[in-house]
C-alpha cells in the first residue's frame, strides 16, 4: 500500500485558516470513513487531533476540524496560532485491514 | 494515566534481528477492544504504520513488510513485543508504541497514547 499523497507544505498567519489535503484511493481514503489526523512537534510524539474524519478527542481544539470528500480528506485549522506550527498526518484504515499514514505536511505559521 | 514505554537496542547490526518491547500501564491488554501498535518514523521523513495486537491475540501487520514482522503480548507483564527480521540501514527510525483506543471496527486503530519514542540505528 502506497502512503497517502499530502503537500510538503502549507503557511498561514496567525488568525487565519488553512486546510491540509490528503488524498488517497478507493482502498483506503475513499472507502471508508476512518481517517484521522495527527500534529507532532518537533523532537515529540505524534497527538491524534482528528478521528473518525472528523470527529476530535477530548480535549483538542475546537479550531480544528476534519472532512472528506471522494478519495480526499481534509483538515482545516482557524484562527490560526503559533502553537500550531507543527508537522500534521493524515492516516487511514485500508481494505488490507490494515492502516497507512501520509506522508506529512509541515504547517508554518508567518 | 496511561503511559507507555518503548526499550530495546540502540544500534543494531544489518541482518540482525531487533526486537523491541513497549512496557504500558493505566489501562490492560486484557479489556475487550483494546490494542497497541508499532510506528516508527525515520530521521526527518514520514511515520510509517508497522503492526497492531488486539486483546484477543488478534494481529495485523503493515502489508510491505509483513513478512519481518512479529507482534507479540504478555498481558500479565502489561508489555507487548516487535521483531523485526533482517533489518537494513533503511530500517533506522525512532520506532513508537502507542494505545490504540477502541474503535467499532476491527483493524481501524487510533492512537491516543504514544510513547516516548526509541532511536534504533543499523550500522555495521
Amino acid at each position: 500500500q502506497s502512503a497517502l499523497t499530502q503537500p510538503a507544505s502549507v503557511s498561514g498567519s496567525p488568525g487565519q485558516s488553512i486546510t491540509i489535503s490528503c488524498t488517497g484511493t478507493s482502498s483506503d481514503v475513499g472507502g471508508y470513513n476512518f481517517v484521522s489526523w495527527y500534529q507532532q512537534h518537533p523532537g515529540k510524539a505524534p497527538k491524534l487531533m482528528i478521528y473518525d474524519v472528523g470527529n476530535r478527542p477530548s480535549g483538542v481544539s475546537d479550531r480544528f476540524s476534519g472532512s472528506k470528500s471522494g478519495n480526499t480528506a481534509s483538515l482545516t485549522i482557524s484562527g490560526l496560532q503559533a502553537e500550531d506550527e507543527a508537522d500534521y498526518y493524515c492516516n487511514s484504515y485500508t481494505s488490507s485491514g490494515t492502516q497507512v499514514f501520509g506522508g506529512g505536511t509541515k504547517l508554518t505559521v508567518l | 494515566q496511561i503511559t507507555l514505554k518503548e526499550s530495546g537496542p540502540t544500534l543494531v547490526k544489518p541482518t540482525q534481528t531487533l526486537t523491541l518491547t513497549c512496557t504500558f500501564s493505566g489501562f490492560s491488554l486484557s479489556t475487550s477492544g483494546v490494542g497497541v501498535g508499532w510506528i516508527r518514523q525515520p530521521p526527518g521523513k514520514a511515520l510509517e504504520w508497522l503492526a497492531l495486537i488486539y486483546w484477543d491475540d488478534d494481529k495485523r501487520y503493515s502489508p510491505s513488510l509483513k513478512s519481518r514482522l512479529t507482534i507479540t503480548k504478555d498481558t500479565s507483564k502489561n508489555q507487548v513485543v516487535l521483531t523485526v527480521t533482517n533489518m537494513d540501514p533503511v530500517d533506522t527510525a525512532t520506532y513508537y508504541c502507542a494505545h490504540s483506543r477502541i474503535t467499532m471496527i476491527r483493524g481501524v486503530s487510533y492512537f491516543d497514547y504514544w510513547g516516548q519514542g526509541t532511536l534504533v540505528t543499523v550500522s555495521s
